[in-house]
């Protein structure tokens, strides 16, 4: 099956930096990657996703980038803001399942 | 906003009770996930459904039993309960696309279990 993995698990920035975090998939098949934030308390929810016949994806201050060769994606987050602290997951989709990463907690300094 | 809900918010209870978490999608979608997770933040999925049929039950004790009476709900069992099964239980939805893959996952708000 698929595996992700995900680096770093902790990722502190000042507050105006830029944070990214980066994950891997093994399955070639996997063709829809998702990222989600998770808020302390909260439910993980959506915030920007890709699919494997787009290479880049932006959306204001985050974006998402895919090598499907190198079988990695990444989510850059720019301008970072407190509000921007939480846990974020990766994730891979090959045909029903939803393979997550194991998470990265990002604080942003003020 | 309320399009994936679960009942109840918080559960404790004592260990060997047995205890039932029940979600309800609203969205049409005809896929529907349990994760658990736990103190570490990991994301670890148990069952999905997809229009009532189980089509993935990870390695999780049988004490755990899922039911779907309809594509719009899927109700998680507990038999029992263990120190060990305290955690957060999310309840998720997905749309199967149209190439076949699924869609974006929606999650419930979380059921915080404790066992005491």
């Amino acid at each position: 099956g698929e595996n992700v993995e995900q680096h770093p698990s902790t990722l502190s920035v000042q507050e105006g930096d830029s944070a990214v975090i980066k994950c891997t998939y093994s399955d070639s098949a996997s063709n829809y990657f998702p990222w989600y934030k998770q808020e302390l308390g909260k439910r993980p929810q959506l915030i920007i996703d890709i699919r494997s016949n787009v290479g880049e994806k932006k959306d204001q201050r985050i974006a998402v980038t895919l090598n499907k060769t190198a079988k990695h994606f990444s989510l850059h987050i720019t301008e970072t803001q407190p509000e921007d602290s939480a846990v974020y997951f990766c994730a891979a989709t090959a045909g029903n399942q939803f393979y997550f990463g194991t998470g990265t907690s990002l604080t942003v300094i003020p | 906003d309320t399009a994936v809900s679960q009942t109840p918010k918080y559960l404790v209870t004592q260990m060997g009770n047995d205890k039932s978490i029940k979600c309800e999608q609203n969205l049409g979608h005809d896929t529907m996930y349990w994760y658990k997770q736990d103190s570490k933040k990991f994301l670890k999925i148990m069952f999905s459904y997809n229009n009532k049929e189980l089509i993935i039950n990870e390695t999780v004790p049988n004490r755990f039993s899922p039911k779907s009476p309809d594509k719009a709900h899927l109700n998680l069992h507990i038999n029992s309960l263990e120190l060990g099964d305290s955690a957060v239980y999310f309840c998720a939805s997905s749309r199967t696309g149209t190439s076949g893959g699924m869609e974006t996952q929606y999650f419930g708000p979380g059921t915080r279990l404790l066992v005491l």
